[in-house]
């Protein structure tokens, strides 16, 4: 399974564009690149999920340039209920018999 | 919201004891998953299950078994527990849909092993 990295925190202020990169060097040619996002006692959530160049929807952008090496999901103008844990997982959406793998995801903190 | 349950929402048990928790699906979702969740350690995979009585470990199973007798219930068992097994438990489940695969989590398990 590829490994991700990702920064450990990050902290915004309300209405500003927030951009999470995670790294996967080694991600295979049938992988899928997902995130999900995580509340206090609560279990994640599915956020996005994309293979080449960019996804969008009603919650976010995830940008993915052509090696896929690397991606970014943005959230646009975010408001102080988006501060919760992101998570980026890469591995093949297509078959539950390889379970993605979470990592220790990135702590998003929103200021008011 | 994804029709996926667990019981029970707590529990307190003593080491040494068995515990089972369960997991219920009403979405006819192939695979389910369990997942323990402790600081520090973001969500690591005990078990998971791709059909009816086809499951495999994953990267924390060992003090965990599991049983799938039918697609909705997907077991999770602690032989004898142990105060390294207090953690909060998530049970998931996914099925790919031809263009991506979402899990869908339960609302968590709090377990304390005393």
């Amino acid at each position: 399974l590829a490994k991700t990295t990702q920064p450990i925190s990050m902290d915004s202020y309300e209405g500003q564009e927030v951009n999470i990169t995670c790294s996967h060097n080694n991600i295979a040619t049938n992988d899928y690149i997902t995130w999900y996002q995580q509340f206090p006692s609560q279990g994640p959530r599915f956020i996005i999920q994309g293979y080449k160049t960019k996804v969008t929807n009603e919650v976010a952008s995830l940008f993915i340039p052509a090696d896929r090496k690397s991606s970014t999901l943005s959230l646009p103008r975010v408001s102080l209920s988006d501060t919760a844990v992101y998570y980026c997982l890469v591995g093949d959406a297509s078959s539950g018999n390889t379970p993605l793998v979470f990592g220790k995801g990135t702590r998003l903190s929103v200021i008011a | 919201d994804a029709g996926i349950t667990q019981s029970p929402r707590h529990k307190v048990t003593e080491t040494g004891t068995p515990v089972t928790l369960r997991c219920h699906q009403t979405e006819n979702h192939r695979y389910m998953y369990w997942y323990r969740q402790d600081p520090g350690h973001g969500l690591r995979l005990i078990h998971y299950s791709y059909g009816v009585k086809d499951t495999d470990k994953g990267e924390v199973s060992d003090g965990y078994s599991v049983s799938r007798s039918k697609t909705e219930d997907f077991l999770l068992t602690l032989e004898s527990a142990t105060s390294s097994q207090t953690s909060v438990y998530f049970c998931a489940i996914s099925d790919w849909t031809g263009l991506y695969n979402e899990q869908f989590f339960g609302p968590g398990t709090r377990l304390t092993v005393l």
